[in-house]
């Protein structure tokens, strides 16, 4: 069975703070991995990442993939207190599960002004 | 570009009705739709797989007959909570994938359903 886990599931910071938050996982048929932020609503996409090593980066965001020790990090510089959110990473596998995200547990993240 | 609607998107009803929650591609056609449930400060449990024309493929657990679920069209799946309880009060979200970009799923607001 396939298996995302996140850590650490809560985090409480101060502003100006760097986060680091991981996703380690278990699958076959690996196709990519995906970090989402969500705040009251939907998730909103953050980054896909297929490829081992290359950082992906936007703004004070960063996140890179290890598909050797099977896991990712995502990066927060410079926090804001609106980066407070649930950080979600989710998997997409081949075969007939194609297109299916499989969704880890999620970071809660607070940042205190 | 790449809107998902969804509605309602806060629904209260009584325990034994059944509430529909539509799922819509506003600018992109989706050969599949996802549906997803999450508890409050919970992450995303999928429920289903939705594929244009064809039956859904539930997840286990997931009661096919209580979820049911239509894809009627290349931009429009709907979820039906059939005799709802105070236990299927959750946040329900959908999210499509579009045909040419079947790994990326855009994700819609959100369905907030309270069964008293």
């Amino acid at each position: 069975e396939d298996k995302v886990v996140q850590s650490p599931l809560s985090l409480v910071v101060h502003e100006g703070d760097t986060v680091t938050l991981n996703c380690s996982y278990e699958v076959t048929n690996f196709r990519s991995l995906l970090w989402y932020k969500q705040e009251k609503k939907a998730p909103t996409f953050l980054f896909m990442l297929t490829s081992s090593g290359i950082e992906k980066k936007s703004g004070r965001l960063s996140s890179i993939l290890d598909k050797k020790e099977l896991f990712s990090i995502l990066n927060i510089t410079a926090t804001q207190t609106g980066d407070s959110a649930i950080y979600l990473c989710a998997l997409t596998t081949g075969g007939t599960s194609y297109g299916k995200l499989t969704f880890g547990q999620g970071t809660i993240l607070t940042v205190h002004p | 570009g790449a809107v998902v609607s969804q509605h309602p998107s806060r629904v209260i009803c009584k325990s034994g009705t059944s509430v529909k929650i539509e799922c819509r591609s506003l600018d992109f056609q989706a050969t599949t739709m996802f549906w997803y449930r999450q508890f409050p400060k919970q992450s995303l449990m999928l429920m289903a797989t939705s594929n244009e024309g064809s039956k859904a493929t539930y997840e286990q657990g997931v009661e096919k007959d209580k979820f049911l679920i239509n894809h009627a069209s290349l931009t429009l799946s709907t979820l039906t909570v059939t005799s709802a309880h105070p236990e299927d009060s959750s946040f329900y979200i959908c999210s499509a994938s579009p045909r040419a970009l079947q790994e990326t799923q855009y994700f819609g607001p959100g369905t907030r359903l309270l069964v008293l």
